[in-house]
């Protein structure tokens, strides 16, 4: 099975410009999760889907990130414009849908980091 | 505002001998606790959780203690291994808000050394 993917795995660009981060989710996870890790800092919550839906996008720092997850499948976050707080390695995480289990896990992808100059 | 909280930003053990990293919590609606360890340029991978309920969750050379009174938690790894390297993130999950969102501490970097 493959494991959560995310594109670009580096993306250095200027302050001012777009950039778009990809994420592709573990096959049959409804569930899938935007974070970001500044540096030396904790890793935190940006976003949440269910399938297509935006369950919860609290964490969303403004509305220069607008996050979409077409047809319930990848997800992608656009940053418009890049700030030079942007920087930070943004990860994407997927699990499987609740069926009232106690603990779902969460599957990591292996983060964008993301540079704004 | 920070809920969970890892205070010490690195450890350094000796191959063989035991590893304890902690964590601490200010909400107490929290209902599972997690660490996730993680290696340079890959994402984090789950290791271990415990419940709220629970003050002890064991699984081959990692234990888990949570003691609720205190807030606290910490993760046990006997014997440690190089291979163990890597930064250790403390989670925290509450049920009945967004589903499987997760808060989390700022990481331990442990080093293990021959």
């Amino acid at each position: 099975e493959a494991g959560v993917t995310q594109f670009p795995s580096h993306s250095v660009i200027e302050k001012g410009q777009t950039v778009t981060l990809r994420c592709d989710p573990i096959s049959g996870h409804d569930n899938l999760y935007w974070y970001r890790r500044v540096m030396g800092k904790e890793i935190k919550f940006l976003l949440h889907f269910v399938k297509e839906s935006k369950q919860d996008e609290s964490g969303m720092p403004n509305n220069r990130f607008l996050a979409e997850r077409t047809g319930g499948t990848y997800s992608t976050l656009k940053v418009q414009p890049a700030e030079l707080e942007d920087s930070g390695v943004y990860f994407c995480a997927s699990s499987r849908p609740d069926r009232g289990q106690a603990f779902t896990e969460a599957f990591f992808g292996q983060g964008t980091r993301l540079t704004v100059v | 505002d920070q809920q969970v909280k890892q205070n010490s930003p690195s450890l350094s053990v000796q191959e063989g001998r035991i590893s304890i990293l902690n964590c601490d919590y200010t909400n107490s609606m929290f209902d599972y606790f997690l660490w996730y360890k993680k290696y340079p340029a890959e994402g984090p991978t789950f290791l271990i959780s415990i419940s709220s309920i629970k003050d002890k969750n064991e699984d081959g050379r990692f234990t888990v203690f949570l003691n609720k009174s205190a807030k606290h938690l910490s993760l046990h790894i006997v014997p440690s291994q190089p291979g163990d390297s890597a930064v250790y993130f403390c989670a925290a999950e509450k049920r009945g808000s967004t589903l499987g969102r997760l808060y989390f501490g700022r990481g331990t970097q442990l080093t293990v050394w021959p």
